[in-house]
């Protein structure tokens, strides 16, 4: 099992541009994350998927948009990148104990 | 408002020096506190869930404990391996967005 595979690793924007973060997990898990983690802050809720076809604001949804394609699949659109998007992107899914599983990481600068 | 503060900040310690790490919370109802470990550029890695006060997971040298207002994690006899950030997190029980609140974390070092 890979478990939850993020692409891409590392991402430059320019103010503006926009581009999709890539997420998958194959554990069959239903529910699905996105955080963000910011040097000095917690890790902070993005949106998340409860099941296929449906999808919430988490804490700090403002600028993105999310797709849960299918029960595998959970991505994460910036639509018009600003600076106060760097950070880097987590991704995760809930399985036993309700515990969540995290992804490697996307980390993000936009200039 | 979930909040969870874990102290210290940081923390340095010899090899074999035994010790705790603070995550004190508050929610409105919880359904379970999570500890992870996140080694740098690394997701974070599951460690522990704790679902109500008294209980105890233990793992190598590590053990959570939780009571009603905050969990420790205590490192016993830690090695340079054991070196990395940990993370404490809430999943409240009450309605809201379905995901982690997590505290700042604490990052440990120990030096051999």
């Amino acid at each position: 099992n890979a478990g939850v595979t993020q692409t891409p690793k590392f991402q430059v924007l320019k103010t503006g541009q926009s581009m999709t973060l890539q997420c998958a997990q194959d554990m069959n898990h239903n529910s699905m994350y996105w955080y963000r983690q910011d040097p000095g802050m917690g890790l902070r809720l993005i949106y998340y998927s409860a099941s296929e076809g449906t999808t919430d604001k988490g804490e700090v949804p403002n600028g993105y948009n999310v797709s849960r394609l299918n029960k595998r699949e959970f991505s994460l659109r910036l639509e018009s990148a600003a600076p106060s998007q760097t950070s880097v992107y987590f991704c995760a899914s809930r399985g036993l104990l309700d515990a969540q599983y995290f992804g490697p990481g996307t980390r993000l600068t936009v200039l | 408002e979930d909040q969870v503060t874990q102290s210290p900040e940081a923390l340095r310690l010899q090899e074999g020096e035994s010790s705790s790490l603070n995550c004190s919370y508050t929610v409105s109802g919880l359904r379970g506190l999570f500890w992870y470990r996140q080694d740098p550029g690394k997701g974070p890695e599951f460690l522990f869930t704790l679902y109500s006060a008294g209980e105890e997971k233990e793992k190598e040298r590590l053990k959570a404990t939780l009571t009603k207002k905050e969990s420790f994690l205590h490192i016993t006899a830690p090695k340079p391996e054991d070196s990395a950030t940990y993370l404490c997190a809430v999943h409240p029980s009450g309605g809201g967005a379905d995901g982690l609140t997590f505290g700042k974390g604490t990052h440990l070092i120990i030096q051999p």
